[in-house]
């Protein structure tokens, strides 16, 4: 069985400050992995997935994010947030014998401060 | 145009009663699915169309729930009769290709269903 941990519900941070939010996941084959962010009152978006090569992936708003196989992590990072990062963000993974259903974490909120 | 439209976005409902849920998504997508998210835990799978056919219905709590996909373009959630554990919110999401791995989903921005 497959499962993913976000171990933050929330992340309360300053403006400009680095942050990073933790995903763990559990899994007995290959998984590929996602971030995906909602923005109130909208559907989730994108923010970067890793299907392989290099364990640091890049993403839209300048988040990125690292896969560490033998940790089962994948941690979301930006060097400096913006107000307008504020949001709940949803680590995913995807197996890779059924690619047509993502198991998701229960989100962090992250709210950015002034 | 958005990708995915969700009707409506919000509904409250007394338990017993039955309730609709409409996905609208953009043409050209075969692969569409529903997930739903209760009371702040994770977002979990229910169900995932081919077209018009269920691919994957492993996700579906119970036999109160019936999804469609009429011609393969919009779907609707049914839950009948509602419970308390029926409230969440539900999402839509739609791929191009054969699962979300590639191309990612098109997420709707969801219906928030309360059973009171």
């Amino acid at each position: 069985a497959q499962s993913v941990t976000q171990l933050d519900s929330q992340v309360p941070v300053f403006e400009e400050a680095p942050v990073e939010l933790r995903c763990n996941y559990s899994s007995s084959v290959s998984v590929y992995l996602f971030w995906y962010v909602q923005y109130p009152n909208q559907g989730l978006q994108l923010l970067l997935k890793y299907l392989s090569g290099s364990t640091l992936v890049k993403g839209i708003n300048g988040f990125e994010a690292e896969f560490n196989k033998s940790q089962t992590s994948f941690h979301l990072r930006k060097p400096s947030v913006h107000i307008s990062d504020t949001a709940e963000y949803f680590c995913a993974v995807i197996v890779r014998y059924n690619f047509n259903k993502f198991y998701f974490g229960s989100g962090t909120k992250l709210n950015v401060k002034p | 145009e958005a990708g995915v439209t969700q009707f409506p976005s919000h509904s409250v409902i007394e338990k017993g009663q039955t309730v609709t849920l409409r996905c609208d998504p953009i043409s050209g997508h075969d692969n569409l699915y529903w997930y739903r998210r209760v009371m702040g835990k994770e977002i979990k799978f229910l169900l995932h169309f081919v077209k018009e056919s269920k691919q994957d219905e492993s996700g579906m709590p119970n036999n109160r729930f019936l999804a469609e996909r009429t011609g393969g373009t919009y779907s609707t959630l049914k839950v009948q009769p509602a419970e308390l554990e029926d409230s969440g919110v539900y999402f839509c999401a739609i791929s191009k290709g054969a699962g979300g791995y590639d191309y990612g989903y098109t997420f709707g921005s969801g219906t928030r269903l309360t059973v009171v």
